[in-house]
């Protein structure tokens, strides 16, 4: 069956970095795209942005452009997000999730299905 | 930033039909999908593409979109879809989530 498995929880210091993987089973890689989305404790859903497991081309949401990079390793079926200088306003569940329909550039109008479990990131001095 | 507006909670009596509405300037450009989400698990998709339903996803659950307004249907609700229900639209390329709206069947 189509699967995403995440990495474990993280706990980070202010101003450092992490950096989340999401691995794929059940289906070609190459084809669907991944996207990430965050959850704040007690809050709702935020979407970061998307990669292209095909050629790696990304979309990212205005306001964490500065300091998230996705990218992916065809070779294993892994996508990552990495977020950098991070705050304690970061301190959320993680979310990989494959992008439907397949497709390799034009991601509007896709739905996300399925969801990984989810990884826990803390920030915290 | 474009935002879609959701209510933030809503109450039904088991059996009766929950109407959770998603409102937005751009909802009618683009499809909408619906996700449930239960406490302490990752969302599922509900209702794709307006109004597609995934395979294993009860036919209780329906969608339908017009004009502005995205509309999410449950016929006969069941204790077991008490969740928070999230509407999710697109502003070229980039996705938006609406707030969600907690359901509670009482």
């Amino acid at each position: 069956q189509v699967q995403l498995v995440q990495s474990g929880a993280e706990v980070k210091k202010p101003g450092a970095s992490v950096k989340v993987s999401c691995r794929a089973s059940g289906y070609t890689f190459t084809t669907y795209g991944i996207s990430w989305v965050r959850q704040a404790p007690g809050q709702g859903l935020e979407w970061m942005g998307w990669i292209s497991a095909y050629n790696g081309d990304t979309h990212y949401t205005q306001r964490l452009q500065d300091r998230v990079t996705m990218t992916k390793d065809t070779s294993t079926s892994t996508a990552y997000m990495e977020l950098r200088s991070l705050r304690s306003d970061d301190t959320a569940v993680y979310y990989c999730a494959r992008n439907s329909p397949p497709n390799r550039g034009v991601i509007t109008g896709n739905w996300f299905d399925p969801w990984g479990q989810g990884t826990l990131v803390t920030v915290s001095s | 930033s474009y935002e879609v507006t959701q209510s933030t909670s809503m109450s039904v009596s088991p059996g009766q039909t929950a109407s959770i509405t998603c409102s937005g300037d751009k909802l009618g450009d683009e499809y909408v999908s619906w996700y449930q989400q239960r406490p302490g698990q990752s969302p599922v998709v509900v209702i794709y593409q307006d109004n597609k339903r995934p395979s294993g996803i009860p036919a209780r659950f329906s969608g339908s979109s017009s004009g502005n307004t995205a509309t999410l249907t449950i016929s006969g609700t069941q204790p077991m879809d008490e969740a928070v229900y999230y509407c999710q639209a697109w502003d070229t390329n980039i996705a938006v989530f609406g707030g969600g709206t907690e359901l509670t069947v009482l």
